[in-house]
């Protein structure tokens, strides 16, 4: 089974901050990552698709990359309402796999 | 607009049973897989259990398996997870999704508001 090894599991920053969650695959894997925003309380929100796809209205700032093994979503500024916990996935034909998430703090 | 609304979620005993459903609206139902995808508390997200936009194919994690069974039915647009042999790690809020693909491999874009299952004598 595809394991998604995800990391910090936590992130301290700031409003204005260039911040990076890492997703490693336990072996290579396809374009199926996606990656979702979850605030305290609330559903998961999907943010990128097939690695690098942006959700309609998601903003720009969002970015999915990687190849192979490694992914990772990039925040470029980050902003007051980015601060959530941050999930990776792999989706399969039989199987999803999701990463262990990473909290953006303060 | 998508709607997903569950229902069934209670308190129940180790070894009990339990049948969530979720009640879709908004889009049409057997175009898309469905899945369920829970949380315990204070934790992250599990991939429960998948079916296709037809219905006929099922998939379950390994930790379901055997124990937990999805299927869905288009004459309602409903999505239900059959839940046996409940243990305290089945203890979790448990969100039914739209998937944006007619089979499983697909990203998850639309979410209900969660069911929350507990699983304590």
């Amino acid at each position: 089974d595809i394991q998604m090894t995800q990391s910090p599991s936590t992130l301290s920053a700031s409003v204005g901050d260039r911040v990076t969650i890492t997703c490693r695959a336990s072996q290579s894997i396809t374009i199926w990552v996606a990656w979702y925003q979850q605030k305290p309380g609330k559903a998961p929100k999907l943010l990128v698709y097939d690695v690098s796809s942006l959700d309609s209205g998601v903003p720009a700032r969002f970015r999915g990359s990687g190849s192979g093994t490694e992914f990772t979503l990039t925040i470029t500024s980050l902003q007051p309402d980015d601060f959530a916990t941050y999930y990776c996935q792999h989706y399969d034909s039989y199987k999803w796999t999701f990463g262990q998430g990473t909290k953006v703090e303060i | 607009e998508v709607q997903l609304l569950e229902s069934g979620g209670r308190l129940v005993q180790p070894g009990g049973s339990l049948r969530l459903s979720c009640a879709a609206s908004g889009f049409t139902f057997n175009n898309f897989a469905m899945t369920w995808v829970r949380q315990a508390p204070g934790k992250g997200l599990e991939w429960v259990a998948t079916v296709n936009g037809a219905g006929g194919k099922t998939f379950h994690a390994d930790h379901v398996k055997g124990r937990f069974t999805i299927s869905r039915d288009s004459s309602n647009n409903t999505l239900s997870l059959n839940m046996n042999s409940l243990r305290a790690e089945d203890t979790a809020t448990y969100y039914c999704a739209t998937v944006r693909t007619w089979g499983p491999e697909g990203p998850v874009d639309n979410w209900g508001q969660g069911a929350l299952v507990t699983v304590s004598s």
